[in-house]
């Protein structure tokens, strides 16, 4: 157990809707992660958070999606007007404060848009 | 950009031999991780290679790190069936990225 937790695990919505995800780190994690995994390849970066300060999105990251860390503590993304290409497995990390450290990955949110 | 390219992407391995993945990256970072996924489930951390010429051991796997040569490799010592997986190098460098990833199936 990683101490990471995602709500939910499995989502399936209809094109168009909007969904949010949910990541919970234990409180030492200062740095949380979002990546997105499509079936058969590695995870790839969304966005990270330092504290509550969001300092890196990847271009990947359409005006679509938003995240937001408030407090420093759980974060949430979101995704307005889904699209089936939005269908993947979005996994959140959390590391320690260091630079470098060890990401644990939680056990992913699985969405499937129709 | 950085790259970090694995192979062989797919590997069928017979029980009790012997195999090794490659990590060929293209940044000069000196810090590495190895990944293994299960079908359906989440990523769990293996191994922290943390400077030129570690050498990580945990079981039947063994990792190292070559940081002049921009390689890393994950040894599988006598395989076992548990050992069926996907592996995956990460490097946390100012990029964040993962490569491709090795899917291993162990045959008896």
């Amino acid at each position: 157990d990683t101490g990471v937790s995602q709500d939910p695990r499995h989502k399936i919505t209809k094109r168009g809707q909007n969904v949010t995800f949910r990541c919970d780190p234990i409180s030492e994690h200062n740095r949380l992660y979002w990546y997105r995994q499509t079936l058969g390849q590695g995870p790839e970066f969304l966005t990270y958070f330092q504290n509550e300060a969001q300092l890196e999105k990847s271009r990947l990251l359409s005006d679509r999606f938003s995240a937001e860390r408030p407090k420093g503590s759980f974060s949430t993304l979101e995704i307005q007007r889904t699209e089936q290409g939005d269908s993947a497995m979005y996994l959140c990390a959390a590391s320690g404060g260091q630079y470098q450290e060890t990401q644990y990955f939680g056990p992913g949110t699985r969405l499937l848009v129709l | 950009e950085l790259k970090v390219e694995q192979n062989p992407l797919f590997l069928s391995m017979q029980e009790g031999k012997n195999y090794t993945i490659y990590c060929n990256y293209s940044t000069t970072s000196d810090r590495l991780y190895w990944y293994r996924q299960d079908p359906g489930k989440s990523l769990e951390s293996l191994f922290v290679l943390l400077s030129n010429g570690a050498v990580k051991q945990e079981g039947r796997l063994m990792a190292s790190l070559d940081t002049k040569a921009r390689l890393s490799t994950l040894h599988i010592t006598a395989a076992v069936h548990d050992l069926s997986a996907t592996y995956f190098c990460f490097l946390n460098d100012y990029k964040l990225s993962f490569g491709a990833g090795t899917t291993v199936t162990v045959r008896a």
